[in-house]
């Protein structure tokens, strides 16, 4: 099975700085079509997880530019330009190349200082 | 708007059976593959059992391969997850979610199951 794992597993940062989570595999996740199969996802305080960044560096629809994604092989990155409040929550990544299982980063908690 | 709102948690003895399920509305249901995936009270995400499209092909996370069954009914545009001989260790907030291409989305509201005596 892929092991994903994340870091830091809390971020606090100040509102209008930059945040940056590292997620990385114990197995390369790019696909022989040239694609990496890793998403990144956010669930914030008592909701439902939602899909940020698919294909390591695509915008979900109606996620805002502030966050990117980046990364290749067995390492990646999800940047927040700039943070806001209504970031907070505990964002994952996840591999879908070699599956099943799929399986999740532990999880980073970005809370605002 | 495309919609996955689940149903059937509650609280349940160790040993018994619980059955939720997941209804699909806004778009073919019968084109997507599902997900179930369960998150235990304060910890990350887990992913449970995966059905294909067409229901030809079930996967099952390790922890729950030969106690759980996930099941479809296109009639219904209904997911299902049949839990049998639950444990403690099962209990969470568990999540349906539809294959897009190959990632999660949109997901579920959840859906609580406590096994407790």
């Amino acid at each position: 099975d892929i092991v994903m794992t994340q870091s830091p597993l809390s971020l606090p940062v100040t509102p209008g700085e930059p945040a940056s989570i590292s997620c990385r595999s114990s197995q390369t996740l790019l696909h022989r079509n040239g694609y990496h199969y890793l998403d990144w996802y956010l669930q914030k305080p008592g909701q439902t997880p939602q899909l940020l960044i698919y294909l390591a560096s695509n915008r979900a629809s109606g996620v805002p530019d502030r966050f990117s994604g980046s990364g290749s092989g067995t390492d990646f990155t999800l940047k927040i330009s700039r943070v806001e409040t209504e970031d907070v929550g505990v964002y994952y990544c996840m591999q879908t190349l070699q599956t099943p299982p799929y399986t999740f980063g532990q999880g980073t908690k970005l809370e605002i200082k | 708007q495309v919609q996955l709102v689940q149903s059937g948690g509650g609280v349940v003895q160790p040993g018994r059976s619980l059955r939720l399920t997941c209804a699909a509305s806004g778009f073919t249901f019968n084109e997507y593959g599902m997900h179930w995936v369960r998150q235990a009270p304060g910890k990350g995400l887990e992913w449970v059992a995966t059905i294909w499209f067409d229901g030809s092909k079930k996967y099952y996370a390790d922890s729950v391969r030969g106690r759980f069954i996930v099941s479809r009914d296109d009639s219904q545009a209904s997911l299902y997850l049949q839990m049998n001989s639950l444990r403690a260790e099962d209990t969470a907030v568990y999540y349906c979610a539809r294959i897009t291409t190959n990632w999660f989305d949109p997901w579920g509201q959840g859906a609580l199951v406590t096994v407790s005596s």
